[in-house]
């Protein structure tokens, strides 16, 4: 069964500092992956796509089949950073269905 | 275009109520989607749309939820009775139905509802 697991509930870097944040997913099919944003009071919203090869507000995010993992990372954290990171899987082909992991909740700190 | 919208924004009810949580998707999507979000289990798919039809309801947890979908601007969740472990974040979500199967959903501010 597919899956998307983000082993960290938590991360709390300093600002400037360089930040991962792991994603790790199960799925027998092509997989196509995301990470969606949360800031504090805002509505969830779509960060990259991995389809894409992207760049947003700094952030970037390979897809590893080799080791099933779509990590998100940044350089350079910033403090406008701070926000929940949700990666999610299509699991549902041209339906779109996501499965998202428990999300990780990530602290920039001056 | 205001995005996706959800009311009530906050609901508090008493275990044994009925609750119901509307949505309107965005103008031209064709699915919508129902989420419940926990601390305990994340964001969890309970149900969605395309086309106005319920095309898989497999994350409803059980009978005291139902959703329909009566015209392309709207939809509802409704629990009845509701339970304190419904309490949680519901969120809608809507998407176009175009070619590229990645289109992004889009997501409303979520109805946060506390069942005492």
């Amino acid at each position: 069964a597919q899956r998307v697991t983000q082993p960290e509930k938590l991360l709390s870097v300093f600002k400037g500092a360089p930040v991962e944040l792991k994603c790790n997913y199960s799925y027998s099919g092509s997989p196509e992956l995301f990470w969606y944003v949360q800031y504090s009071r805002q509505r969830l919203q779509l960060l990259l796509r991995h389809i894409s090869r992207e760049s947003i507000k700094g952030f970037t995010a390979d897809l590893n089949k080799g080791e099933t993992s779509f990590h998100l990372k940044k350089p350079f954290a910033q403090e406008e950073d701070s926000a929940m990171y949700y990666c999610a899987l299509n699991y549902g082909g041209s339906q779109g269905n996501l499965i998202f992991g428990k999300g990780t909740k990530l602290s920039v700190k001056p | 275009d205001a995005g996706v919208i959800q009311s009530p924004r906050h609901e508090v009810t008493e275990m044994g109520q009925e609750v119901t949580l509307r949505c309107k998707p965005i103008s031209g999507h064709d699915y919508l989607f129902w989420y419940r979000q926990t601390m305990m289990r994340g964001l969890e798919l309970l149900i969605y749309f395309n086309n106005n039809v319920p095309i898989d309801d497999s994350g409803m947890p059980e009978d005291r939820f139902s959703a329909k979908m009566p015209n392309a601007s709207f939809s509802t969740l409704k629990i009845q009775p509701s339970e304190p472990r419904d309490s949680a974040v519901y969120f809608c979500a809507s998407r176009g139905g175009g070619l590229s199967f990645t289109d992004t959903q889009y997501f409303g501010p979520g109805t946060r509802l506390t069942v005492l």
